[in-house]
């Protein structure tokens, strides 16, 4: 099966500049996962959506980054404006649906960095 | 707030040394464990994980970890490691809390030098 796209791989931006992430997640997946890597930590939790709802977005940074799944498939992550500790991996995962038992697939990761 | 703690940062040592990656977690409840492993370059990969039942779980590549849940611990290990090895690896948590989603240690480095 295709895995979890993400583009673009790689995005340099000035601080207070705005930038947008998307993913496409295996097909038939209904939830997806936004996480932030830090470089030396480990992944965090930005947002889940469970097809096109929101599950947990309490770790979002909410006056500046947004997220959306319209339709329940792909997803865009943003951010406005850009801070420089905002330089990070952002990974989009997804699973067939919420809760244990189900695997997560990541994508690639776009790797940021604001100066 | 649930956390899982990987002690070690970074972990050099030669082929063939064994391996063993602590992680501990903070959650009272019943839980699914999972280690994850990233290449350079590459994105995050299922090592092995526990659900249940015999807590030794084998995953890929001859790797192991034991489930203790008196030590709130899922240690990662392998008898002797390979230059390939190289990587980082992940230890995360999914507490049987409706909506949860996995959490994640900070990672361990661990470099294999041939």
């Amino acid at each position: 099966e295709a895995g979890v796209a993400q583009s673009p791989r790689y995005k340099i931006i000035e601080k207070r500049q705005s930038v947008a992430f998307w993913c496409n997640p295996i097909s038939g997946h209904a939830t997806l996962y936004w996480y932030q890597q830090i470089l030396g930590q480990g992944p965090k939790l930005l947002i889940q959506f469970q097809n096109n709802g929101v599950v947990d977005d309490s770790q979002l940074p909410k006056d500046r980054f947004s997220a959306e799944r319209l339709k329940g498939v792909d997803s865009t992550l943003k951010i406005q404006p850009a801070k420089l500790e905002d330089s990070a991996v952002y990974l989009c995962a997804s699973s067939l649906a919420t809760g244990v038992g189900y695997g997560y697939t990541f994508g690639s990761g776009t790797r940021l960095t604001v100066v | 707030a649930q956390s899982v703690s990987q002690h070690n940062h970074h972990v050099i040592l030669s082929e063939a040394a064994s391996l063993e990656l602590g992680c501990n977690y903070s959650y009272g409840g019943t839980v699914n464990l999972f280690w994850y492993v990233q290449y350079p370059g590459q994105h995050l990969q299922l090592l092995l994980k526990y659900f249940s039942g015999d807590p030794l779980v084998k995953g890929i590549k001859g790797f192991e970890a034991e489930f203790i849940k008196s030590k709130f611990s899922f240690n990662l290990r392998k008898p002797s490691v390979q230059w390939s090895d190289t990587a980082e690896y992940f230890c995360a948590v999914n507490p049987h809390q409706a909506g949860t989603a996995l959490i994640f240690g900070k990672g361990t480095t661990l470099s294999v030098s041939s």
